[in-house]
């Protein structure tokens, strides 16, 4: 079975670095790319940028380049969504998912929420 | 704004059907067959329901399709349940240097 498992909620100040972890499970992880998607509280999906764990090929949606970094790590099957400095404005919840065949992300991770407040 | 509009609110009484359309232009839906459509419930992750415009996912009820015309894709639920009421998103891929693009979302009202 496919898993995409995520860390937990995070509750930051502003200024301070994070990193979440999405760790894959049930597939072959150096296979499929892994996608990081942004929600704002009540607000729609935005898509952050995707990482070949293979070969560590990144790529980033021009509106979060420079914001944030992609990583993997796929000796123990995981991806990582950094942030050196957090901003109130960064509180969302954040989802990883996997790319399929068509450019769909076809399995999600259960998502991890961030909170950024002083 | 999203890249991809949709309409902010749909609804239907059980067992009838609805269409969410989603448009978007040459560079992105019209340009490619990569659309797809998730359905995420509150307080979940999203679901994928229909990828590559028409193709349903293993588990998904066949009341859920999809097609695409033009700049335009559309998701169209049949019978609609108690169970449909959700948001919708539907997704391409584009050839600008934002890679996937994502609509605004839609939230079904099954009344």
């Amino acid at each position: 079975e496919v898993q995409l498992v995520q860390s937990g909620a995070e509750v930051k100040k502003p200024g301070e670095s994070l990193k979440i972890s999405c760790k894959g499970s049930g597939y072959s992880f150096t296979s499929y790319w892994i996608g990081w998607v942004r929600q704002m509280p009540g607000k729609g999906l935005e898509w952050m940028g995707i990482i070949y764990p293979g070969d560590s090929d990144t790529r980033y949606s021009p509106s979060f380049q420079g914001q944030v970094t992609i990583s993997a790590d796929k000796s123990i099957s995981t991806a990582y969504l950094q942030w050196s400095s957090l901003k109130a404005s960064d509180t969302a919840m954040y989802y990883c998912a996997r790319q399929g065949s068509y450019y769909e992300f076809d399995y999600w991770g259960q998502g991890t929420l961030v909170t950024v407040s002083s | 704004q999203s890249a991809l509009t949709q309409p902010a609110s749909v609804s239907g009484s059980p067992g009838q059907s609805i269409t969410i359309s989603c448009t978007g232009t040459s560079s992105d839906v019209g340009g490619y067959n990569y659309v797809s459509w998730y359905q995420q419930h509150p307080g979940k992750a999203p679901k994928l329901m229909i990828y590559d415009v028409s193709n349903r996912p293993s588990g998904v009820p066949d009341r859920f399709s999809g097609s695409k015309s033009g700049n335009t894709a559309s998701l169209t639920i049949s019978g609609l349940q108690a169970e449909d009421e959700a948001d919708y998103y539907c997704s391409s891929y584009t050839s600008s240097s934002t890679l996937w693009v994502f609509g605004g979302g839609t939230k079904l009202t099954v009344l």
